[in-house]
Protein backbone atom coordinates (compact mmCIF):
# COMPACT_ATOMS: atom_id res chain seq x y z
CA UNK A 1 0.00 0.00 0.00
CA UNK A 2 1.08 3.37 -0.55
CA UNK A 3 1.37 5.84 2.22
CA UNK A 4 1.77 9.64 1.70
CA UNK A 5 1.84 11.19 5.00
CA UNK A 6 2.32 15.29 5.70
CA UNK A 7 3.20 16.72 8.49
CA UNK A 8 2.59 19.52 9.85
CA UNK A 9 -1.37 18.54 9.94
CA UNK A 10 -1.73 22.13 11.59
CA UNK A 11 0.10 25.22 10.69
CA UNK A 12 -0.69 28.74 11.96
CA UNK A 13 1.97 31.27 11.15
CA UNK A 14 2.20 34.72 11.62
CA UNK A 15 2.20 37.14 8.12
CA UNK A 16 5.95 37.72 6.65
CA UNK A 17 7.12 34.10 8.13
CA UNK A 18 8.79 31.64 6.43
CA UNK A 19 7.72 27.79 7.26
CA UNK A 20 8.04 24.62 4.74
CA UNK A 21 5.16 21.69 4.34
CA UNK A 22 6.90 18.50 4.08
CA UNK A 23 5.36 15.22 2.58
CA UNK A 24 7.10 11.83 2.58
CA UNK A 25 6.10 9.05 0.72
CA UNK A 26 6.53 5.39 1.12
CA UNK A 27 7.48 3.44 -2.12
CA UNK A 28 8.88 4.36 -5.79
CA UNK A 29 7.69 7.72 -7.19
CA UNK A 30 8.53 10.34 -9.39
CA UNK A 31 5.29 11.73 -10.04
CA UNK A 32 4.01 14.22 -7.22
CA UNK A 33 1.60 17.07 -7.28
CA UNK A 34 0.76 19.72 -5.08
CA UNK A 35 -2.87 20.86 -4.49
CA UNK A 36 -4.30 23.76 -2.45
CA UNK A 37 -8.03 23.50 -1.45
CA UNK A 38 -10.01 26.51 0.42
CA UNK A 39 -12.63 25.95 3.07
CA UNK A 40 -16.23 24.10 0.99
CA UNK A 41 -14.28 24.59 -2.36
CA UNK A 42 -12.53 22.31 -4.79
CA UNK A 43 -8.65 21.46 -5.39
CA UNK A 44 -6.83 23.61 -7.69
CA UNK A 45 -3.31 22.90 -9.27
CA UNK A 46 -0.57 24.20 -7.70
CA UNK A 47 2.68 22.19 -8.48
CA UNK A 48 3.67 18.89 -10.65
CA UNK A 49 7.09 17.96 -10.02
CA UNK A 50 7.87 15.01 -12.39
CA UNK A 51 12.17 14.29 -11.73
CA UNK A 52 14.26 14.24 -8.67
CA UNK A 53 15.71 17.54 -7.90
CA UNK A 54 12.79 19.53 -9.38
CA UNK A 55 11.96 22.69 -7.98
CA UNK A 56 8.98 24.75 -9.25
CA UNK A 57 7.88 28.22 -7.44
CA UNK A 58 5.20 30.84 -7.97
CA UNK A 59 4.86 33.52 -6.18
CA UNK A 60 5.91 32.75 -2.23
CA UNK A 61 5.55 29.02 -2.90
CA UNK A 62 8.26 27.16 -3.55
CA UNK A 63 7.55 23.49 -4.65
CA UNK A 64 10.65 20.41 -4.46
CA UNK A 65 11.06 16.99 -4.82
CA UNK A 66 13.34 14.58 -4.04
CA UNK A 67 12.99 11.23 -4.75
CA UNK A 68 15.74 9.23 -2.89
CA UNK A 69 14.65 10.63 0.09
CA UNK A 70 11.00 9.82 -1.41
CA UNK A 71 10.20 13.75 0.00
CA UNK A 72 8.49 16.39 -0.94
CA UNK A 73 8.68 20.05 0.38
CA UNK A 74 6.35 23.41 -0.36
CA UNK A 75 8.25 26.38 1.10
CA UNK A 76 6.06 29.17 1.90
CA UNK A 77 8.10 32.65 1.76
CA UNK A 78 7.08 35.68 3.68
CA UNK A 79 3.34 34.50 4.22
CA UNK A 80 0.35 36.09 3.46
CA UNK A 81 -3.17 36.13 4.59
CA UNK A 82 -4.07 35.10 1.51
CA UNK A 83 -1.96 31.92 1.94
CA UNK A 84 -4.31 30.54 4.38
CA UNK A 85 -5.98 27.38 2.81
CA UNK A 86 -5.40 23.33 3.00
CA UNK A 87 -2.64 22.05 1.43
CA UNK A 88 -2.22 18.55 0.17
CA UNK A 89 0.49 16.21 -1.76
CA UNK A 90 -0.72 13.88 -4.08
CA UNK A 91 2.23 10.87 -5.61
CA UNK A 92 0.99 8.08 -8.49
CA UNK A 93 3.47 5.56 -8.27
CA UNK A 94 4.22 2.85 -11.15
CA UNK A 95 4.42 -0.23 -8.40
CA UNK A 96 0.55 0.95 -7.42
CA UNK A 97 -0.90 2.65 -11.17
CA UNK A 98 0.62 5.71 -12.16
CA UNK A 99 -3.05 6.33 -12.75
CA UNK A 100 -4.22 6.51 -9.26
CA UNK A 101 -3.08 9.38 -7.47
CA UNK A 102 -2.54 8.60 -3.79
CA UNK A 103 -3.10 11.74 -1.44
CA UNK A 104 -1.76 13.11 1.61
CA UNK A 105 -4.60 13.87 4.83
CA UNK A 106 -3.52 17.85 4.00
CA UNK A 107 -1.89 20.47 6.01
CA UNK A 108 -4.32 23.20 6.89
CA UNK A 109 -2.47 26.59 6.81
CA UNK A 110 -3.68 29.49 9.08
CA UNK A 111 -1.88 32.70 8.34
CA UNK A 112 -2.14 35.15 11.61
CA UNK A 113 -1.65 38.94 11.15
CA UNK B 1 -14.18 26.80 -20.56
CA UNK B 2 -16.65 24.87 -18.29
CA UNK B 3 -13.73 22.15 -17.48
CA UNK B 4 -15.02 19.47 -15.27
CA UNK B 5 -19.06 19.83 -14.14
CA UNK B 6 -20.18 17.94 -11.26
CA UNK B 7 -24.19 18.04 -10.50
CA UNK B 8 -25.80 17.65 -8.33
CA UNK B 9 -24.00 20.17 -5.41
CA UNK B 10 -25.90 18.98 -2.71
CA UNK B 11 -28.04 15.89 -2.43
CA UNK B 12 -29.68 14.53 1.11
CA UNK B 13 -30.39 10.78 0.53
CA UNK B 14 -32.07 8.64 2.41
CA UNK B 15 -30.70 4.76 3.43
CA UNK B 16 -31.66 2.55 1.15
CA UNK B 17 -32.28 5.26 -1.58
CA UNK B 18 -29.75 4.97 -5.18
CA UNK B 19 -28.55 8.05 -6.75
CA UNK B 20 -26.17 9.05 -9.46
CA UNK B 21 -23.75 11.32 -9.52
CA UNK B 22 -22.59 13.25 -12.75
CA UNK B 23 -19.71 14.08 -13.88
CA UNK B 24 -18.93 15.67 -17.33
CA UNK B 25 -15.62 17.22 -18.56
CA UNK B 26 -14.99 19.13 -21.67
CA UNK B 27 -10.89 19.22 -22.43
CA UNK B 28 -11.10 15.52 -23.96
CA UNK B 29 -8.85 14.12 -21.11
CA UNK B 30 -8.69 10.02 -21.16
CA UNK B 31 -8.18 9.85 -17.70
CA UNK B 32 -11.35 10.68 -15.36
CA UNK B 33 -11.52 10.11 -11.28
CA UNK B 34 -13.91 9.96 -8.70
CA UNK B 35 -12.41 11.18 -5.43
CA UNK B 36 -14.21 10.83 -1.48
CA UNK B 37 -13.12 13.29 0.90
CA UNK B 38 -14.23 12.92 4.25
CA UNK B 39 -14.29 15.88 7.09
CA UNK B 40 -10.87 17.00 7.72
CA UNK B 41 -9.02 14.24 5.82
CA UNK B 42 -7.43 13.78 2.51
CA UNK B 43 -9.02 12.39 -0.63
CA UNK B 44 -9.54 8.54 -1.07
CA UNK B 45 -10.11 7.19 -4.63
CA UNK B 46 -13.36 5.66 -5.67
CA UNK B 47 -13.40 4.54 -9.13
CA UNK B 48 -11.09 5.85 -12.24
CA UNK B 49 -10.93 5.33 -15.66
CA UNK B 50 -8.54 5.31 -18.45
CA UNK B 51 -10.45 5.92 -21.05
CA UNK B 52 -14.17 5.29 -22.51
CA UNK B 53 -15.18 1.70 -21.98
CA UNK B 54 -12.12 1.17 -19.71
CA UNK B 55 -12.81 1.93 -15.28
CA UNK B 56 -11.33 -0.13 -12.30
CA UNK B 57 -11.52 0.21 -8.73
CA UNK B 58 -9.56 2.32 -6.61
CA UNK B 59 -9.16 2.40 -3.07
CA UNK B 60 -12.77 2.20 -1.88
CA UNK B 61 -14.85 1.01 -4.12
CA UNK B 62 -17.58 -0.74 -2.01
CA UNK B 63 -21.16 0.22 -2.67
CA UNK B 64 -20.31 2.29 -5.82
CA UNK B 65 -20.14 1.68 -9.39
CA UNK B 66 -19.33 3.36 -12.34
CA UNK B 67 -19.50 3.70 -16.42
CA UNK B 68 -17.78 5.38 -18.78
CA UNK B 69 -19.35 5.28 -21.94
CA UNK B 70 -18.58 8.21 -23.21
CA UNK B 71 -14.78 10.34 -22.91
CA UNK B 72 -16.99 12.88 -22.01
CA UNK B 73 -18.97 11.18 -18.94
CA UNK B 74 -18.25 9.51 -16.07
CA UNK B 75 -21.03 8.80 -13.73
CA UNK B 76 -20.71 7.37 -9.93
CA UNK B 77 -23.62 5.31 -9.02
CA UNK B 78 -24.28 4.99 -4.92
CA UNK B 79 -26.41 1.91 -4.43
CA UNK B 80 -28.44 1.45 -1.16
CA UNK B 81 -27.27 4.31 0.18
CA UNK B 82 -25.68 4.41 3.77
CA UNK B 83 -24.78 6.69 6.35
CA UNK B 84 -21.00 5.98 5.68
CA UNK B 85 -21.06 7.07 2.26
CA UNK B 86 -21.70 10.46 3.53
CA UNK B 87 -18.96 12.68 2.33
CA UNK B 88 -17.94 15.44 -0.63
CA UNK B 89 -17.40 13.46 -3.80
CA UNK B 90 -15.04 14.88 -6.31
CA UNK B 91 -14.91 14.19 -9.79
CA UNK B 92 -11.39 15.36 -11.79
CA UNK B 93 -9.69 14.61 -15.27
CA UNK B 94 -6.59 14.49 -16.66
CA UNK B 95 -4.93 14.48 -19.72
CA UNK B 96 -2.65 12.05 -18.66
CA UNK B 97 -1.37 11.59 -14.85
CA UNK B 98 2.47 11.34 -16.28
CA UNK B 99 2.70 14.39 -17.65
CA UNK B 100 -0.26 16.48 -16.21
CA UNK B 101 -2.31 17.39 -12.85
CA UNK B 102 -5.76 16.71 -12.52
CA UNK B 103 -8.70 19.18 -13.04
CA UNK B 104 -11.79 19.07 -10.34
CA UNK B 105 -14.76 19.58 -10.34
CA UNK B 106 -16.61 21.34 -7.82
CA UNK B 107 -17.74 18.52 -5.49
CA UNK B 108 -21.06 16.99 -4.70
CA UNK B 109 -21.80 17.07 -0.58
CA UNK B 110 -23.87 14.20 0.24
CA UNK B 111 -25.79 13.53 3.09
CA UNK B 112 -27.39 9.69 4.15
CA UNK B 113 -29.87 10.09 6.75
Amino acid sequence: ELKVEQNPLFLSMQEGKNYTIYCNYSTTSDRLYWYRQDPGKSLESLFVLLSNGAVKQEGRLMASLDTKARLSTLHITAAVHDLSATYFCAVGSPNFGNEKLTFGTGTRLTIIP
Amino acid sequence: NAGVTQTPKFRILKIGQSMTLQCTQDMNHNYMYWYRQDPGMGLKLIYYSVGAGITDKGEVPNGYNVSRSTTEDFPLRLELAAPSQTSVYFCASSYSIGISEAFFGQGTRLTVV
